[in-house]
């Protein structure tokens, strides 16, 4: 079983409406969990980090955790087509980072 | 600030030669980190140096070997390149052990021949 399992998508969303990315992962005791938006061809970038169980927001951006259910959401509202990306989970569970394969989305004008 | 310097941004490698990757950050982050991302297999850790004089084994280690030479400078070595090392690699810096995110280099495209 992998670390951190995405769906790989792809996930296409009309502009306007929200797009949702889940992510779940196998380590119990992880207490740190990140979003990554990777453009095609360059390295990812941070967008979002969540640490307690509930929700966070950061402008359109929404992470979501749930530790007891082991899952990690984003949600994307008001998708723009500059959103279009791959989408990478992380979580750290000791001092190593574990990355999902990501999910590719593409939002439609 | 220029972040996770990278170098080379490309390279083509006949089997058997060998390379170092460079990778220097001027954000005064204690940690980095080589990492090789291949279609369908996502990021995978090689070697991340916790701090300043260690260097510790990530999960896809072999074939490589590293050298952090200075609290700013971590590289990446190959010493004879073969075509399953194929890929693109990232280097990545974080202050605090990965616990406040990363911050990743552009990257270098390397392909093995």
């Amino acid at each position: 079983q992998k670390e951190v399992e995405q769906n790989s998508g792809p996930l296409s969303v009309p502009e306007g409406a929200i797009a949702s990315l889940n992510c779940t992962y196998s380590d119990r005791g992880s207490q740190s969990f990140f979003w990554y938006r990777q453009y095609s061809g360059k390295s990812p970038e941070l967008i979002m980090s969540i640490y307690s169980n509930g929700d966070k927001e950061d402008g359109r951006f929404t992470a979501q955790l749930n530790k007891a259910s082991q899952y990690v959401s984003l949600l994307i509202r008001d998708s723009q087509p500059s959103d279009s990306a791959t989408y990478l989970c992380a979580v750290l569970p000791g001092n190593q980072f574990y990355f999902g394969t990501g999910t590719s989305l593409t939002v439609i004008p | 600030n220029a972040g996770v310097t990278q170098t080379p941004k490309f390279q083509v490698l006949k089997t058997g030669q060998s390379m170092t990757l460079q990778c220097a950050q001027d954000m005064n982050h204690n940690s980095m980190y080589w990492y090789r991302q291949d279609p369908g297999m996502g990021l995978r850790l090689i070697y991340y140096s916790a701090s300043e004089g260690t260097t510790d084994k990530g999960e896809v280690p072999n074939g490589y070997n590293v050298s952090r030479l200075n609290k700013r400078e971590f590289s990446l070595r190959l010493e004879s390149a073969a075509p399953s090392q194929t890929s693109v690699y990232f280097c990545a810096s974080s202050l605090g052990q990965g616990r406040d995110g990363y911050t990743f280099g552009s990257g270098t495209r390397l392909t093995v021949v």
